[in-house]
């Protein structure tokens, strides 16, 4: 399996512009997560789906953000419109299940600079 | 609420040198603990994880062991390479997907 595939690996956009990032889970996972990674905050829980469903959003940092997933192989992360301080690494991760001892497989991350 | 506390870094050692990262943890319940690593301009990888108490976890010449009178998940290693530099981060499981995180501890080994 290839792993969590995430794009582009790299992403540099002006202040106002519309962001999309993508993410193509582990065939047979069942829950996706979105992670944003600071210096200053560490990792942050974005979203968490599972079967395609979001079930805790909480951690979206406000409106201008969405995710989607419309189907078990694919989701994305739009930001619109986008912030110098939405810079930041964002990772996707899925894993298989909703059992307390399964691990999360982390994408290689977007590195996103907002300018 | 439950949170993760790992030894600040950055830790420098030589080469073949013993590693020991603390991590300790607060959590109701008895949660499952990870460490992750991250190596430079990757994502995280699972390097190894305890789901009870007393449970060792092992990898790569990794161990940590579950330690739920401390509540404490360290990270050792007998004899470190420059190849093991990287973020190391704890983690633990609340309740069936979401997981705590540690700040993360940077490793550099120096030949």
């Amino acid at each position: 399996d290839a792993g969590v595939i995430q794009s582009p690996r790299h992403e540099v956009t002006e202040m106002g512009q519309e962001v999309t990032l993508r993410c193509k889970p582990i065939s047979g996972h069942n829950s996706l997560f979105w992670y944003r990674q600071t210096m200053m905050r560490g990792l942050e829980l974005l979203i968490y789906f599972n079967n395609n469903v979001p079930i805790d959003d909480s951690g979206m940092p406000e409106d201008r953000f969405s995710a989607k997933m419309p189907n078990a192989s694919f989701s994305t992360l739009k930001i619109q419109p986008s912030e110098p301080r939405d810079s930041a690494v964002y990772f996707c991760a899925s894993s298989l299940g909703g059992e307390a001892n399964t691990e999360a497989f982390f994408g290689q991350g977007t590195r996103l600079t907002v300018v | 609420g439950d949170s993760v506390t790992q030894m600040e870094g950055p830790v420098t050692l030589s080469e073949e040198a013993f590693l020991t990262i603390n991590c300790t943890y607060t959590a109701t319940g008895y949660p499952s603990l990870f460490w992750y690593v991250q190596y430079p301009g990757e994502g995280l990888q699972l390097l190894l994880k305890a789901t009870k108490a007393d449970d060792k976890g092992s990898n790569k010449g990794f161990e940590a062991t579950y330690r739920k009178e401390t509540t404490s998940f360290h990270l050792e290693k007998g004899s470190v390479q420059v190849s093991d530099s990287a973020v190391y981060f704890c983690a633990l499981k609340r309740g069936n997907y979401q997981l705590i995180w540690g700040a993360g501890t940077k490793l550099i080994i120096k030949p």
